[in-house]
């Protein structure tokens, strides 16, 4: 079973720019939400996509922005850059839409520095 | 939502038991204590989840207070590879805030050899 997997795993970009990052679910996960993690901080949720449709989202704003493909896989965009979205970014993947008990699989981050 | 209280840092030494507290005054009935780990350099890991009565797993137990307003998280055996950012989260599965996890600061655990 192949678990979560993420890239790039580490990316530098400057202020005003925009990124992309990718992620691949684990095999028959259906849902996957990012997250964002600022250094010393626990992870904040960004959105979460259920069946290629946002169906959560947290306090970010609009430049912060998601796609989930037909095979399950996502990708997070994020424009105009700013130095404070420097973080790890994590994906994770799990079973229906996390209204339930079931576990939340994580990915090992992208690592963004913005300058 | 309902918020843990966790503390900042604990210290264990290696094959002894842990025992990480977690407070939640404002629990609700319909919140389930869950519990994440994240190792170094590494995504958060699940750990293990209750509602009401303790549970067991391979990796850990969850001791749950009478009055829940409180758990606590044991690691029976601790090894140097138990060494992680420990959050105690609480998801309430009646709200579609179930769908996103609330980390907070979470206890950073420490093991000596």
């Amino acid at each position: 079973e192949t678990g979560v997997t993420q890239s790039p795993t580490h990316l530098i970009k400057t202020r005003g720019q925009q990124v992309t990052l990718r992620c691949s679910s684990q095999s028959g996960h259906n849902t996957v939400s990012w997250y964002q993690q600022a250094l010393g901080q626990g992870p904040q949720f960004i959105f979460q996509y259920y069946r290629e449709e946002e169906n959560g989202r947290g306090n970010f704003p609009p430049r912060f922005s998601g796609l989930q493909f037909p095979n399950y896989s996502s990708e997070l965009n994020v424009n105009a850059l700013e130095l404070d979205d420097s973080a790890l970014y994590l994906c994770a993947s799990s079973r229906g839409q996390g209204l339930s008990t079931g576990e939340l699989f994580f990915g090992e981050g992208s690592r963004l520095t913005v300058l | 939502d309902a918020k843990t209280t966790q503390p900042n840092s604990m210290e264990s030494n290696e094959e002894e038991p842990v025992h990480l507290p977690c407070n939640h005054s404002t629990i609700s009935g319909t919140d389930y204590i869950h519990w994440y780990r994240q190792l170094p350099s590494q995504g958060p890991e699940y750990v293990i989840h209750g509602l009401t009565s303790n549970v067991n797993n391979r990796m850990a137990s969850l001791a749950i207070a009478e009055d829940r307003k409180s758990s606590t998280l044991i690691l029976h055996r601790a090894t140097l590879r138990d060494a992680a950012v420990y959050y105690c989260i609480l998801r309430d599965l009646s709200s579609g805030s179930a769908r996103q996890l609330t980390f907070g600061s979470g206890t950073q655990l420490t093991v000596l050899p």
